[in-house]
């Protein structure tokens, strides 16, 4: 099984909607970082979060990490087309400190 | 522009047929890896270097080979590449393993028939 899970696999939503993606830990996660990327292009990171409770935004996309639960959730306000793409969770986690580990991904789509 | 090079970006080869993807990084950045992206799979560590001239196997190291002879360069390579090595490859780099987020490369589609 997947050490981090990520949920929905794949979201449609109207553009305008609001959103949320969850990312779940099996294991003590030391530092949550999530990433988008477009179809078959590289990743490009949108957000660390390091403490239980700590809260980002920028600009219409906001993550929290519960770190009691071991989840970090990712929020999108008035999603719009630019925001379609692979929404990616990566984590450092117990063990396994020499690299991230990723979560398989959420498809967003956005329809018009 | 501080980013991560790979090239090339799209391959496609013959099984047995040595190949090499590069890497390059202009952050001065300790830390590169390699990363293969399969469907239902997701993003998963070949190998990976902590400084110049330190390597170490990741998840999935079977296959490839790396060398870390300057601390900007990192090429993995394919002595003798099957169809199943067939994936999208990204090369990262951060300051170091908890710094921050990886900076990823662009991406290598490499197809081995």
């Amino acid at each position: 099984s997947q050490e981090l899970e990520q949920s929905p696999q794949s979201l449609i939503v109207q553009e305008g909607k609001n959103l949320t993606i969850n990312c779940t830990s099996s294991k003590t996660l030391y530092g949550l970082y999530w990433y988008k990327q477009k179809y078959g292009e590289g990743l490009i990171f949108l957000m660390m979060l390091q403490k239980g409770g700590e809260e980002k935004s920028h600009e219409k996309i906001t993550a929290k990490l519960d770190e009691k639960k071991q989840q970090s959730s990712l929020h999108i306000t008035a999603s719009q087309p630019s925001h379609a793409g692979i929404y990616l969770c990566g984590a450092v986690l117990t063990g396994t400190a020499s690299k991230l580990t990723f979560g398989t991904g959420t498809r967003l789509q956005v329809t018009l | 522009e501080a980013q991560v090079t790979q090239n090339p970006r799209y391959l496609i080869t013959v099984t047995g047929k040595k190949l090499t993807v590069t890497c390059s990084q202009n952050m001065n950045h300790e830390y590169m890896s390699w990363y293969r992206q399969d469907p239902g799979l997701g993003l998963r560590q070949i190998y990976y270097s902590m400084n110049v001239e330190v390597t170490d196997k990741g998840d999935v190291p079977e296959g490839y080979k790396v060398s870390r002879k300057e601390k900007r360069n990192f090429p993995l390579i394919l002595e003798s590449p099957s169809p199943n090595q067939t994936s999208l490859y990204f090369c990262a780099s951060s300051l170091w393993i908890r710094a921050g987020g990886y900076t990823f490369g662009s991406g290598t589609r490499l197809t081995v028939v």
